[in-house]
């Protein structure tokens, strides 16, 4: 399979644990996204990369959330001391810089539960 | 800033045409998409217009954008079963490729 693939599907952790998820986006995609979805809503931007470099973050990434892309290919996505707020499923796109329409291509997401 | 917004359900019979709107509110978006989600299963990419076109006809879709009222439109011709999901339009904006969606239209489709 040469889609995007995220890791875990599925995290289920107490409020105040930390939670680490990662992403492996398609190969030759230099461009990556981390987006946040909770139920009945669409998709809001959280991050974004180009190479290894964090280009924009959103003001939803609170200093509780990091992200790192350490080598221009997988990346992850942290939350420390996690809230009840914070469940939601974490999507991951990557894209590929110079194409016309700029597809992003999704992974199946993360779905983070905080108890 | 960037707001997207759509209906939130829509129901058609099978074989009718289903047209799913959408206004966003960002003059300066570069592309605008319609993205499908079903249950379980990751964001699909359906189709997209630039934003000096006026329509894109693809098969069974048809995208219709008045950049003058910032509405957009997707219709689906000879609507299936299959096509029962939740459908988000988006935009891209902010010179950074952000992409910005709607909260989705769910399409339910009658037998």
């Amino acid at each position: 399979d040469t889609g995007v693939s995220q890791d875990p599907r599925h995290k289920i952790t107490k409020r105040g644990q930390n939670v680490t998820f990662r992403c492996d986006p398609i190969s030759e995609h230099n461009r990556l996204y981390w987006y946040r979805q909770t139920l009945g809503q669409g998709p809001e931007f959280l991050t974004y990369f180009q190479n290894e470099a964090q280009l924009e973050k959103s003001r939803l990434l609170s200093d509780r959330f990091s992200a790192e892309r350490p080598k221009g290919s997988f990346s992850t996505l942290e939350i420390q001391r996690t809230e009840q707020g914070d469940s939601a499923m974490y999507l991951c796109a990557s894209s590929l810089q110079g194409l016309a329409d700029n597809e992003q291509f999704f992974g199946p997401g993360t779905r983070l539960t905080v108890l | 800033g960037e707001d997207v917004e759509q209906s939130l359900f829509l129901s058609v019979r099978e074989g009718d045409s289903s047209v799913i709107n959408c206004t966003y509110t960002d003059s300066s978006s570069t592309y605008l998409y319609w993205y499908k989600q079903e249950p379980g299963a990751g964001l699909q990419l359906l189709t997209y217009i630039f934003s000096n076109m006026d329509m894109k006809q693809d098969q069974r879709l048809t995208v219709l954008l008045n950049k003058k009222d910032k509405h957009l439109s997707l219709r689906i011709a000879d609507t299936q079963t299959g096509d029962s999901a939740i459908y988000f339009c988006a935009e891209e904006s902010g010179g950074y490729q952000k992409v910005t969606f709607g909260t989705g239209t769910k399409l339910q489709v009658i037998p």
